[in-house]
């Protein structure tokens, strides 16, 4: 199994550009996660799905979109990139959308910066 | 607002002394799950521990261990005769039951050991 994985692992776009964060996991989990982690901040959640089809917003959604037409996929869109997004962005998914049953499995995280 | 907060942002031990990395949450929850994570230098994040409200029993594992206190809120992380390849970010989070699998990260304790 390869777990959790995320595509690219570094990026760096002009502001206004737009780009999709990929992310896949083969473990046939219910739930998946978006979380960005800036210094000093620790990480926050952007998006999450609780399933194929159903989305909805964490933390600090703005400027992101997500989609989830399959159970595996959990790509994360920036519309219009600004400087304000440069950051890591890690994408994580658990067996259960009940707190605790399971641990988030992390991918190895994207770092993007915004010029 | 579940709130998670991690005081010490750095910490450095010489090798083989012991270290804990205090970890304080705010709930209204009574049912609740706490969780660290390591963070190597590589960048990835890796799942450590959970730990749900009803359980207050202290765990160890190897050179790790984790004291859980209700009443004062607080999940702490103790390493045991650190070694050099403990060095690393340490997150604790927190999620509740009726939030599904969100995780309120604190912003991370810094460790750095040294020979």
């Amino acid at each position: 199994n390869a777990g959790v994985t995320q595509t690219p692992k570094f990026q760096v776009l002009k502001t206004g550009q737009s780009m999709t964060l990929q992310c896949a996991q083969d473990m046939n989990h219910e739930y998946m996660s978006w979380y960005r982690q800036d210094p000093g901040m620790g990480l926050r959640l952007i998006h999450y799905s609780v399933g194929a089809g159903i989305t909805d917003q964490g933390e600090v959604p703005n400027g992101y979109n997500v989609s989830r037409s399959t159970t595996e996929d959990f790509p994360l869109r920036l519309l219009s990139a600004a400087p304000s997004q440069t950051s890591v962005y890690f994408c994580a998914s658990s067996y259960s959308r009940l707190g605790g049953n399971s641990p988030l499995h992390f991918g190895n995280g994207t770092r993007l910066t915004v010029t | 607002a579940q709130k998670v907060t991690q005081a010490q942002t750095e910490i450095s031990v010489v090798e083989k002394e012991d270290v804990t990395l205090d970890c304080v949450y705010e709930t209204r929850d009574t049912t609740y799950y706490l969780f660290w994570y390591k963070q190597p230098p590589s960048g990835e994040l890796v799942f450590l521990i959970r730990r749900n409200s009803f359980d207050e029993q202290n765990e160890i594992s190897g050179r790790y261990s984790w004291n859980f206190q209700k009443s004062t809120s607080s999940f702490n992380f103790t390493i045991t005769a650190s070694q050099v390849v403990d060095s690393a970010v340490y997150f604790c989070a927190l999620s509740e039951t009726g939030g599904g699998n969100k995780l309120t990260f604190g912003t991370g304790t810094q460790l750095k050991v040294e020979l």
